[in-house]
């Protein structure tokens, strides 16, 4: 059974903390991704990977960064958390051909104060 | 610019049917997906049409026009569980998932 994990389901983090949102997948998928989900707005790309090592910026990708040493594991990093990143957060993974199905982790909710 | 439409909420009943629309605008077009999300959990796939026409899947059906730039997701004898918001996304030239704002679905009994 396809499974995406994230680390936490609840964050609260203060201006200025640097914060690690982590996401691993026993799927043995190549790409995965990183979005943010804020009411009205739909799903936003902030950076994806289609291999180890590899990373390509999203659509909203100032103040964040990723990682991808392990081809399960791909992390989002805030650099130094500001109150307007406070929102939902959700990792997908797929197999490699563009038009496979995401998968998607639990989601994290993020609340920078 | 790319642009996904669909409405923010719709009520239905119980054991109704109910027809969520999208339309959509992207610079290239490589098929449209349908996803389901209930409250605080994450989305999960429902269908995928590349070609005009409609695909069926048990209570759901899911139908494309290309040329229309156009989408609807439906949801025959409804259950109180399909509750839920109903995402459409579409795959642009770059295969990269431009996504709805949602439509959050209500069912009354």
């Amino acid at each position: 059974d396809v499974k995406v994990t994230q680390s936490s389901r609840y964050l609260v983090k203060r201006t200025g903390e640097k914060v690690f949102l982590e996401c691993v997948q026993d799927m043995d998928h190549e790409n995965m991704f990183w979005y943010r989900q804020d009411p009205g707005l739909g799903l936003r790309l902030i950076y994806f990977s289609y291999d180890v090592k590899m990373k390509e910026k999203g659509d909203i990708p100032e103040g964040y960064s990723v990682s991808r040493e392990k081809k399960e594991r791909f992390s989002l990093i805030l650099e130094s958390a500001s109150t307007n990143q406070t929102s939902m957060y959700l990792c997908a993974s797929s197999p490699p051909r563009e038009y496979n199905e995401q998968f998607f982790g639990p989601g994290t909710r993020l609340t920078v104060l | 610019g790319q642009n996904i439409d669909q409405p923010t909420e719709m009520t239905a009943t119980e054991g109704a049917i109910v027809q969520i629309n999208c339309t959509y605008q992207t610079s290239g077009f490589n098929g449209l997906f349908w996803y389901q999300q209930h409250a605080g959990e994450a989305p999960t796939f429902l269908s995928y049409n590349v070609l005009d026409g409609l695909e069926e899947k048990g209570r759901f059906s899911s139908f494309l026009s290309r040329s229309k730039g156009y989408s609807y997701l439906l949801l025959k004898e409804l259950q109180m569980k399909d509750s839920a918001s109903y995402l459409c996304a579409t795959l642009d030239s770059n295969y990269q998932l431009i996504w709805g704002a949602g439509t959050k679905l209500i069912i009354k009994p």
